[in-house]
C-alpha cells in the first residue's frame, strides 16, 4: 500500500541552524500539507500546498519557515533559523483530492533543537 | 475555534470490553476523520465520516456523527491490548478548494490485559 515517508526520523541541531525536512508524498497525491505536533500536545496545522504554491499557512507558519516541491516526489519544509521552541514532531501529509478525502500522515520527524 | 475536543481524554479498561471515544465541534465541517497514534510514533487513518453520513464501520471500529449536535463518537469493540494508542479526531475544514484538519487533544486509551 502507499504510504508517506519521511527523513530524517530524528533530527539534532542547535539553535540558529538551518534544517530541512524531507518528504515523499504518496505519487499520485495532489495536496501536500506539513503539521507539527509539540511534546504533549495537539497535532496543529502549518501549511498546505497545491499546484506549486502555498495555498494556506497557520500563524506559526512565519517567515523563518518555507515550503518547496522541488521535484515530482519530494515536499520539504525548511526551517531557517530554528528556536528552542521549533522542537517538536513535524508530519508530512498528503490527500489526492481536495475535497473529503483521507488525509494520509508520514510517520513524523522529531526535531530537537538544542 | 474550530477545534474538536475529545472526551474523555484517558480512558483504561480490560482486553475484550469496548472502548468509545466522543469528539465535539463548533463549527461546520467537510468531513472528520479519526486518527491512531501510537506513542511518539506516527498518525494512522482509522475512518473518515463525510457531513451528510451517520455512521460507518471498519472491522471492529464504528464510528457515528451527529452534525446537529456537532459530534462524533468512534466506538472500538472487543478490545486488544494493540489498541493502546492516542485517539484523535479531526475536523476538516475548506481552505482554497482543498481541507486542513484540525485536531483535537486526544483520547489516550488503555487496554489492560
Amino acid at each position: 500500500e502507499p504510504e508517506v515517508t519521511q527523513t530524517p526520523s530524528h533530527q539534532v541541531t542547535q539553535m540558529g541552524q538551518e534544517v530541512i525536512l524531507r518528504c515523499v508524498p504518496i505519487s499520485n497525491h495532489l495536496y501536500f500539507y506539513w503539521y507539527r505536533q509539540i511534546l504533549g500536545q495537539k497535532v496543529e496545522f502549518l501549511v498546505s500546498f497545491y499546484n506549486n504554491e502555498i495555498s494556506e499557512k497557520s500563524e506559526i507558519f512565519d517567515d523563518q519557515f518555507s515550503v518547496e516541491r522541488p521535484d515530482g516526489s519530494n515536499f520539504t519544509l525548511k526551517i531557517r533559523s530554528t528556536k528552542l521552541e521549533d522542537s517538536a514532531m513535524y508530519f508530512c501529509a498528503s490527500i489526492w483530492g481536495g475535497w473529503n478525502y483521507e488525509q494520509y500522515f508520514g510517520p513524523g520527524t522529531r526535531l530537537t533543537v538544542t | 475555534s474550530q477545534q474538536g475536543e475529545e472526551d474523555p481524554q484517558a480512558l483504561s479498561i480490560q482486553e475484550g470490553e469496548n472502548a468509545t471515544m466522543n469528539c465535539s465541534y463548533k463549527t461546520s465541517i467537510n468531513n472528520l476523520q479519526w486518527y491512531r497514534q501510537n506513542s511518539g510514533r506516527g498518525l494512522v487513518h482509522l475512518i473518515l465520516i463525510r457531513s451528510n453520513e451517520r455512521e460507518k464501520h471498519s472491522g471492529r471500529l464504528r464510528v457515528t456523527l451527529d452534525t446537529s449536535k456537532k459530534s462524533s463518537s468512534l466506538l472500538i469493540t472487543a478490545s486488544r491490548a494493540a489498541d493502546t494508542a492516542s485517539y484523535f479526531c479531526a475536523t476538516a475544514f475548506p481552505i482554497q478548494g482543498a481541507q486542513k484538519l484540525v485536531f483535537g487533544q486526544g483520547t489516550r486509551l488503555t487496554i489492560n490485559p
